[in-house]
């Protein structure tokens, strides 16, 4: 089954409104998780990587301000599309993967954000 | 700076044929490699990944890969090819994060596979 529970699969939301996405993992400790955003028949881009209980690190050209990342507890982080308008419009998919060692990188299915 | 490279952007075989997917890296040191398999509107499943060790990677649903470091190239194959295959396939190097890990994971553009009854 899933490892990496991520909600909601889909979202609809007026331009100007904030949109949370969570990204659970399931039955293990995920100390680091990974935002990644894919446009229509495109590849995945990292937007940011987020350490449990640290700020998280943006890639160049991702506003922070804009895509707020918080990952306060083990098997949670939340990606906040603050507000959003039409081009936020796109994908996003969410990993994590615990400290162990050799630990697997689970991928959640994704969040279809559409801004209107 | 590390870079993923699908040649090929649109694949189309027979069902029962075999399947090629090419995948070039450039990486500074001894990369992570995956293989990534996603379905419309769906997540990521992994197929194989090499991280060391036999260059040749056996993964799920009858894939292999061969890790060849002199041409920086990670090549995913399947002898014969199944309708349920179609999908989008995606090569990534992972940037090591120690203690085995991977960090973040650098994605190619993607191989879409169409396969014809």
């Amino acid at each position: 089954g899933a490892v990496v529970s991520q909600h909601p699969s889909r979202v609809i939301c007026k331009s100007g409104t904030s949109v949370k996405i969570e990204c659970r993992s399931l039955d293990f400790q995920a100390t680091t998780m990974f935002w990644y955003r894919q446009f229509p028949k495109q590849s995945l881009m990292l937007m940011a990587t987020s350490n449990e209980g640290s700020k998280a690190t943006y890639e160049q050209g991702v506003e922070k301000d804009k895509f707020l990342i918080n990952h306060a507890s083990l098997t949670l982080s939340t990606l906040t599309v603050t507000s959003a308008h039409p081009e936020d419009s796109s994908f996003y998919i969410c990993s994590a993967r615990s400290q162990l060692y050799n630990s697997p990188l689970h991928f959640g299915n994704g969040t279809r954000l559409t801004v209107t | 700076a590390q870079s993923v490279t699908q040649p090929d952007i649109h694949i189309t075989v027979s069902e029962g044929a075999s399947l090629e997917l090419r995948c070039n890296y450039s990486y500074g040191a001894t990369p992570y490699l995956f293989w990534y398999v996603q379905s419309p509107g769906q997540g990521l499943q992994l197929l194989l990944k090499y991280f060391s060790g036999d260059t040749l990677v056996q993964g799920i649903k009858g894939f292999e890969a061969e890790f060849k470091r002199s041409q920086s190239s990670f090549n995913l194959r399947k002898p014969s090819v199944h309708w349920s295959d179609a999908a989008e396939y995606f090569c990534a190097v992972g940037v090591p994060a120690g203690s085995g890990n991977t960090g973040k994971l650098i994605f190619g553009q993607g191989t879409t596979l169409q396969v014809k009854p």
